[in-house]
């Protein structure tokens, strides 16, 4: 099985600010990442898949990066609305999924 | 608009079962694999299941193999979840979530869960 990590579990940032998440897997899952944004009491939505790839739809402020095994999802600019919980997931063992255990990103 | 809507979430006791269903509308749902996935209280989410998409080929997270069944009814554009042997720790809101993706050069679909529904809740007491 495929374990993913997140780091930090939380952070504290501020309106404006640019922020880097960061994921890992426990072997190689070349390209096949997908990041996700949930607020509290909604159903999570897909903000990056393929590692890098911005779903349509989102703010250009999203942006991730990454293969092999470490990968960073960076938020520029932060807005209000961009406080939330961020999963990484991995699928190269599709159609079996594995996803991280999540970062609370909260206001400071 | 492309949908999601689940139901069946209830309380019930350890040892019980039930249905959890998902009906799908404003894609051709019989194109796309489809997902569940839960997430208990204050938790982050758990992939549970998936199925193709004629419901012949079924995959599972090992924590509910022999206990949860994914099916589908393509006539009715629904995917269902049976979930027996209920435990305290199958406790969550559980998600339907549509299989969405692209394949690029490489011929490699790269997948992401997209769109999802408003989650239904299960609560098992022990």
């Amino acid at each position: 099985d495929i374990q993913m990590t997140q780091s930090p579990s939380s952070l504290s940032a501020s309106v404006g600010d640019r922020v880097t998440i960061t994921c890992r897997a426990s072997q190689s899952i070349n390209n096949y990442l997908t990041w996700y944004q949930q607020k509290p009491g909604k159903a999570p939505k897909v903000l990056i898949y393929a590692a890098s790839s911005l779903q349509s739809g989102v703010p250009s402020r999203f942006s991730g990066s990454g293969s092999g095994t470490d990968f960073t999802l960076t938020i520029s600019n932060l807005q209000p609305e961009d406080f939330a919980t961020y999963y990484c997931q991995q699928t190269y063992t599709n159609p079996l999924y594995s996803f991280g255990p999540g970062t609370k990103l909260e206001i400071k | 608009d492309v949908q999601l809507v689940e139901s069946g979430g209830a309380l019930l006791q350890s040892g019980g079962s039930l249905r959890l269903s998902c009906a799908a509308s404003g894609f051709p749902f019989s194109g796309y694999f489809m997902s569940w996935v839960r997430q208990a209280p204050g938790k982050g989410l758990e992939w549970v299941a998936n199925i193709n998409t004629d419901g012949s080929a079924t995959y599972y997270v090992d924590s509910i193999k022999g206990r949860f069944t994914i099916s589908r009814d393509n006539s009715k554009n629904s995917v269902f979840l049976q979930m027996n042997s209920l435990r305290a720790e199958d406790t969550a809101v559980y998600y339907c979530a549509r299989v969405s993706g692209v394949r690029p050069a490489d011929g490699n679909w790269r997948v992401w869960l997209d769109p999802w529904g408003q989650g239904t809740l299960v609560t098992v007491s022990s």
